[in-house]
């Protein structure tokens, strides 16, 4: 079964500091990887998209992605109080544009 | 970037009624839309494929006879769910990839709040 996992959190960061988010998915067929973030009562918005192992960078976000140990994590750096969100990967495990969802990690930014 | 809009954004309705959510893409064509279901504090759930122009594909567990899925035009999907009961409460989410332009360009509706009483 085609799975991907995060740890629920939360995740309690201090403001300016680096959070790091990870999940873990199944199946080494997994193909593309995304960051989504999610503020409460609203729906998901794309963060990041990670395609190839190495690293991604989009501003204060950063997307890792290593297939060999199937994981991917995002960082982010200079946390605000903004960025606290529940924070939701997911992996498509062919081409027809499903997406396999983590449970989300919650991250709270404290100022 | 591409607009994906659904309505209503919430709804209130009494138990054992129907309630029909829209989704709509606004400036694309999408001949694929996915439904989805999130409870609170819990992850989305994939409910179905929408499909233009033939029948809906559901996950294992979404009854397809309560879940009504309509793909009638390439900008238009609907879900209705039919007989409702209060645990079918939840927040409704749609998504449309837009055709050609690869899945990290996949766009949530604003999704629709369901309360059954």
């Amino acid at each position: 079964q085609k799975e991907v996992e995060q740890n629920s959190g939360p995740l309690s960061v201090p403001e300016g500091a680096i959070a790091s988010l990870n999940c873990t998915y199944s199946d080494r067929g997994s193909q593309s990887f995304f960051w989504y973030r999610q503020y409460s009562g609203k729906s998901p918005e794309l963060i990041m998209s990670i395609y190839s192992n190495g690293d991604k960078e989009d501003g204060r976000f950063t997307a890792q992605l290593n297939k060999a140990s199937q994981y991917v994590s995002l960082l982010i750096r200079d946390s605000q109080p903004s960025d606290s969100a529940t924070y939701l990967c997911a992996a498509t495990f062919d081409s027809n544009y499903q997406l396999i969802w983590g449970a989300g990690t919650k991250l709270i930014i404290k100022p | 970037g591409a607009v994906v809009s659904q309505h209503p954004s919430w709804v209130i309705c009494k138990s054992g009624t129907s309630v029909k959510i829209e989704c709509r893409s606004l400036d694309f064509q999408a001949t694929t839309m996915f439904w989805y279901r999130q409870f609170p504090k819990q992850s989305l759930m994939l409910m179905a494929t929408s499909n233009e122009g033939s029948k809906a594909t559901y996950e294992q567990g979404v009854e397809k006879d309560k879940f009504l899925i309509n793909h009638a035009s390439l900008t238009l999907s609907t879900l209705t769910v039919t007989s409702a009961h209060p645990e079918d409460s939840s927040f409704y989410i749609c998504s449309a990839p837009p055709p050609g332009q690869g899945t990290d360009t996949q766009y949530f509706g604003p999704g629709t709040r369901l309360t059954v009483l």
